[in-house]
């Protein structure tokens, strides 16, 4: 059972379309991070949430962290090909070890 | 150098030899974290070093897999019996003691292939 599951698992979209994906859990967190992936590469971190209902813009990228502290969402505006990458959401747990969700991989056409 | 180094890039073997990883963290990043990501997939922890504690070792697959840490600078992730599932990119992460928010700063990764 994964402690973070994330929607979609993979999301092919034309440049200049919006989308939203989600990072879901049963238990509560006192914070959250995204971070994004491109190939060959480690992951780099984008944002991180800290407080239940806070909304962060990162240019054309939004983060909400869940007001239950449960789950994130990322939506993109407009998106770039630029924007490609695997997406993934991340937590400090128990011994305060960072896990990952499952990742949402993004794929944006010219 | 200013971020964190993984050596080798890239290691080949054959089934059922030993392989060494290498993670050189950012200097003064008392946590250090090792992950394994296969083919397509997410990150898998694997194992995470903070400061003089012991190890959280939890998400090391098997026995066969084993990992040090010297002081608070260089690790090593070793591989004993290499299997051909055990091919992946493992990926080493470093990061300021920040307990609950800190950000990870990951190094390239070391592709490991299995024969």
């Amino acid at each position: 059972t994964q402690l973070l599951e994330q929607s979609p698992q993979f999301l092919s979209i034309q440049e200049g379309e919006n989308l939203t994906v989600y990072c879901n859990s049963s238990s509560v967190f006192s914070s959250l991070q995204w971070y994004r992936q491109e190939p060959g590469e480690g992951p780099v971190l984008l944002v991180t949430v800290v407080t239940g209902g806070e909304v962060k813009k990162l240019k054309r990228l939004t983060f909400q962290f869940g007001d239950a502290r449960k789950d994130s969402s990322l939506h993109i505006t407009a998106a770039q090909p630029g924007d490609t990458g695997l997406y993934l959401c991340a937590v400090h747990y128990n011994t305060d070890k960072l896990i990952f969700g499952t990742g949402t991989r993004l794929q944006v056409f010219p | 150098g200013a971020g964190v180094s993984q050596s080798p890039s890239n290691k080949v073997t054959e089934k059922g030899k030993d392989v060494e990883l290498r993670c050189d963290p950012i200097s003064g990043h008392t946590a250090l974290y090792w992950y394994r990501q296969r083919l397509g997939q997410g990150l898998e922890f694997l194992i995470y070093f903070q400061g003089n504690s012991a190890p959280d070792k939890s998400g090391l697959p098997s026995d066969r897999f084993s990992a040090e840490r010297t002081g608070e600078s260089v690790s090593t992730l070793t591989i004993q019996r290499t299997q051909q599932e055990d091919s992946a990119v493992y990926l080493c992460a470093s990061s300021l003691p920040i307990l609950g928010a800190g950000e990870l700063f990951f190094g390239e990764g070391s592709r490991l292939t299995v024969l």
